[in-house]
């Protein structure tokens, strides 16, 4: 199976910093990454799909960028909604969607 | 409007088993796979498996092959998991996830399970 690694694991940031995570997967997965957030004890919610598009209704403080093995989240400026834990998934092997282990965003 | 609604929580013990579902509503339940994913406590997304909704093919993760069955009921638009032969460490948030282009676009509640003596 396809391994997924985020980095950091957690990252502490201020309202209004920008912020980058990235994930790496094991081999070449083109396009095929998304990025999902999650809140405790919630289902996580898709944010960004095919590594550069936008869900609907997401706003566009998120975006997202890279292809192949190497992929970054931005979040141009942090809003107080935002600490939330950020999973990257990719969808190459299918149906096998691996998961990354996971961003945890904190307040600094 | 789209919508997945799992079962609610259990507590079993050690050896048991437990099925889970997840009812899809709002979209033709064929024309999407549905896989389950699961979360331990203070951990991350693990994924267990897929079952399509057309067919009822799965495909599951080594380490649950043997433990779990994945089925579906066209009639009701449900999907289940069953997973066997509980231990401790499968205490954990068990959620089932549309299956779109674009990735799980869709997702269930979540079912809490809990295994202990």
């Amino acid at each position: 199976d396809i391994q997924m690694t985020q980095s950091p694991s957690s990252l502490s940031a201020s309202v209004g910093d920008r912020v980058t995570i990235t994930c790496r997967a094991s081999q070449s997965i083109s396009s095929y990454l998304n990025w999902y957030q999650q809140k405790p004890g919630k289902a996580p919610n898709l944010l960004i799909y095919a590594a550069s598009s936008l869900q609907s209704g997401v706003p566009s403080r998120f975006s997202g960028s890279g292809s192949g093995t190497d992929f970054t989240l931005t979040i141009s400026t942090v809003q107080p909604e935002d600490f939330a834990t950020y999973y990257c998934q990719q969808s190459y092997s299918s149906p096998r969607y691996t998961f990354g282990q996971g961003t945890k965003l904190e307040i600094k | 409007q789209v919508q997945l609604v799992q079962s609610g929580a259990e507590v079993k013990k050690p050896g048991a088993s437990v099925k889970v579902s997840c009812k899809a509503s709002g979209y033709i339940f064929p024309s999407y796979g549905i896989s389950w994913v699961r979360q331990a406590p203070g951990q991350g997304l693990e994924w267990m498996g897929w079952i399509s909704a057309y067919n009822g093919n799965t495909d599951l993760a080594q380490k649950f092959q043997g433990r779990v069955t994945m089925t579906k009921d066209a009639s009701t638009s449900t999907v289940y998991m069953e997973l066997r032969s509980l231990r401790s460490d499968d205490t954990a948030l068990y959620f089932c996830a549309r299956v779109d282009n674009t990735g799980y676009d869709r997702w269930g509640q979540g079912t809490l399970i809990i295994v202990s003596s």
